[in-house]
């Protein structure tokens, strides 16, 4: 199985600061790799597909990077409806995994 | 608009079996791969299955294989998970998800199991 390890698990923030989470897999994915927020009692939404490309209605602060095994989610400018848990996802093989997490929390 | 409607969850005992469903609507729905996602209370997302277009492929995380069954029925737009054997671990809110990737989701259905 793929693990993707994902770091920090959790930062605290303040708004405008720009933010960067990181998921590293344990053997190449090529840029099969998507990025989720999650608020509370929410369903997750998809931010990044395809390593680094931005989801329709998904707002330009949001960017992803990387290819094989190192994958980065940044936000430039953070907000306050930002605040939330973000997730990888790998679906190169099977199983699919996800990261663990990063809590993002007000400063 | 896509919308995916997960139900059938609740309370069950150990041991006992629940069948969750999934409505979707705004797509071709025979036209995508459908995935099954949890998330234990307080804990991160986990991939359960996933069903190519057809039903003619299907794959499952190690955990529930032998115990957990994903089908679809284009003709109703529904996706399916039957879960029998559940234990406490399979507490969890299940999601329905579209595409191997996950594009969208549902709202989810919380599946309880407890004595």
């Amino acid at each position: 199985d793929i693990q993707m390890t994902q770091s920090p698990s959790s930062l605290s923030a303040s708004i405008g600061d720009r933010v960067t989470i990181t998921c590293r897999a344990s053997q190449g994915i090529r840029n099969d790799l998507g990025w989720y927020q999650q608020k509370p009692g929410k369903a997750p939404k998809r931010l990044i597909y395809a390593a680094s490309s931005l989801q329709s209605g998904v707002p330009s602060r949001f960017s992803g990077s990387g290819s094989g095994t190192e994958f980065t989610l940044t936000i430039s400018s953070l907000q306050p409806e930002d605040f939330a848990t973000y997730y990888c996802l790998q679906h190169n093989s099977y199983p699919r995994t996800f990261g663990q997490g990063t809590k993002v929390e007000i400063k | 608009e896509v919308q995916l409607v997960e139900s059938g969850g609740g309370l069950v005992q150990p041991g006992g079996s629940l069948r969750l469903s999934c409505v979707a609507s705004g797509f071709t729905f025979s036209a995508y791969w459908m995935t099954w996602v949890r998330q234990a209370p307080g804990k991160g997302l986990e991939w359960v299955a996933n069903i190519k277009e057809d039903g003619s492929e299907k794959y499952y995380v190690d955990s529930v294989k032998g115990r957990i069954t994903i089908s679809r029925d284009n003709a109703k737009n529904s996706l399916y998970l039957q879960m029998n054997s559940l234990r406490a671990e399979d507490t969890a809110v299940y999601y329905c998800g579209r595409t191997t990737a996950i594009d969208y989701w549902g709202q989810g259905t919380l599946v309880t199991v407890s004595s």
